[in-house]
């Protein structure tokens, strides 16, 4: 059974800080990855989607990575941002079609 | 904008009520998804359809069922709802053919008294 975990639960930085959030899979069969954003109370927000052919995906000051073989994956959001804050998950699709999704990480971004 | 909307936003009931929860998307996308959202256990998947004839367990359909009424309308029914579905639900859409990424909807807050 595939099981994903995001380490640390709950992360704070100070504006302009680059943050590194972490994403580990169990089951290295996977078909794509993606990390979402949730703001409280709120739906999920799709922020960048990494097949299982590909290393990483980029988009403004987004960057994810994806090493299949360790099954990790890593978002780094540059100069981070009041408004960055939310929580941030990730999800694994594999056989079967469904989405498993991580616990997530909360960040706040300090002013 | 293509989108995933969801009626209603919030939903108060009793314990024994049927209640419908429903999904509409413009993203013309064939595949849609219910998942329930519960604080320490993250998100999990209900049930899902590839196409208007097509509809499949998730991993915690007890006490649910769905209707794919169309391609683009998806709806979650709780026959006899009970407290502990008391969870944020979120419907979820996605296009195979260019990717799979999954799109989701704004989500129902359900609270069962």
């Amino acid at each position: 059974k595939q099981e994903v975990t995001q380490i640390p639960a709950a992360l704070s930085v100070p504006e302009g800080e680059n943050l590194v959030l972490n994403c580990s899979f169990t089951d290295s069969a996977i078909y794509n990855l993606q990390w979402f954003r949730q703001d409280p109370g709120k739906g999920l927000t799709s922020l960048l989607l990494i097949q299982s052919s590909q290393r990483e995906q980029t988009s403004g000051r987004l960057n994810a990575s994806l090493d299949k073989s360790s099954g990790r994956s890593t978002l780094y959001i540059a100069a981070s941002q009041p408004g960055d804050s939310a929580t941030y998950l990730c999800a694994v699709r594999a056989a079967g079609n469904k989405l498993t999704f991580g616990g997530g990480t909360r960040v706040l971004v300090k002013p | 904008d293509a989108d995933v909307t969801q009626t209603p936003r919030n939903r108060i009931t009793k314990t024994g009520k049927r209640i419908m929860l429903e999904c509409s998307q413009t993203k013309g996308h064939d595949r849609m998804y219910w998942y329930r959202q519960d604080p320490g256990l993250g998100l999990r998947l209900i049930y899902y359809s590839f196409d208007v004839k097509d509809i499949n367990k998730g991993e915690i359909s007890d006490g649910y069922s769905v209707s794919r009424q169309a391609q683009a309308k998806f709806s979650l029914s709780l026959e006899s709802a009970i407290p502990n579905q008391t969870a944020l639900y979120f419907c979820a859409t996605s296009d195979p053919t260019s990717g799979g990424e999954q799109f989701f909807g704004p989500g129902t807050r359900l609270t069962v008294l």
